[in-house]
């Protein structure tokens, strides 16, 4: 069964640069979330959308920008980059919205080091 | 809000022992409550789930039960291998949210 696809999958960067994260879901999945799992610690939510709107915010800083297309796939700009933003990122996606119900399923996650 | 408390880890057990990884929750309404496992190097994959009070969700061997009077989705497994060495995260999905709110993760360690 097609999954939840993630590029890069590890990408280094260094401090105060830009890098753009993208997510393709699973096929007619139509809600895209956006977590950060830090070293050791267990993921949190930044940002969702469904149908390209953005459904939901977590703790996204500023300095990070996300949007969906129209072909669902989702991308996660991170400008001004930080030490602290070393960490896995983890796309997941879904059908519908609000729905109690859903279950999102993860992509493999891309690995984002900044030096 | 919601939140979820896991069991620290890691836990270390001999293959076939029994295994318990305890998790409650708290949350408003009728939360979606779920065990995701995280294996070395790899992303999160979905265990189980359990979307209603007194509903059993089961997988590979693995068992949890939603206990909405004790706020309760222990993760229990009769026989563990070494191949279920992984991370265990227990996580909820509820009120008008549409994210996971996860527990920090039990890791366990299986031995011959």
């Amino acid at each position: 069964a097609a999954g939840v696809i993630q590029s890069p999958r590890h990408l280094i960067k260094e401090k105060r640069e830009t890098a753009t994260l993208k997510c393709y879901p699973i096929p007619r999945h139509d809600t895209v979330y956006w977590y950060q799992q830090g070293p050791g610690q267990d993921p949190q939510f930044l940002i969702s959308f469904y149908e390209k709107m953005q459904s939901d915010k977590g703790s996204i800083p500023d300095r990070f920008s996300a949007q969906q297309f129209s072909d669902y796939h989702s991308e996660l700009n991170m400008s001004s980059l930080e030490l602290g933003d070393s960490a896995l990122y983890f796309c997941a996606s879904s059908t519908g919205t609000g729905g109690l119900r859903d279950t999102q399923y993860f992509g493999p996650g891309t690995r984002l080091t900044v030096l | 809000g919601n939140s979820v408390t896991q069991m620290e880890g890691p836990v270390t057990l001999s293959e076939e022992a029994f295994l318990t990884i305890n998790c409650t929750y708290t949350a408003t309404g009728y939360p979606s409550l779920f065990w995701y496992v995280q294996y070395p190097g790899e992303g999160l994959q979905l265990l189980l789930k359990a979307t209603k009070a007194d509903d059993k969700g089961s997988n590979k061997g693995f068992e949890a039960t939603y206990r909405k009077e004790t706020t309760s989705f222990h993760l229990e497994k009769g026989s563990v291998q070494v191949s279920d060495s992984a991370v265990y995260f227990c996580a909820l999905r509820g009120g008008t949210a549409s994210k996971l709110t996860f527990g920090t993760g039990t890791r366990l360690q299986v031995t011959l």
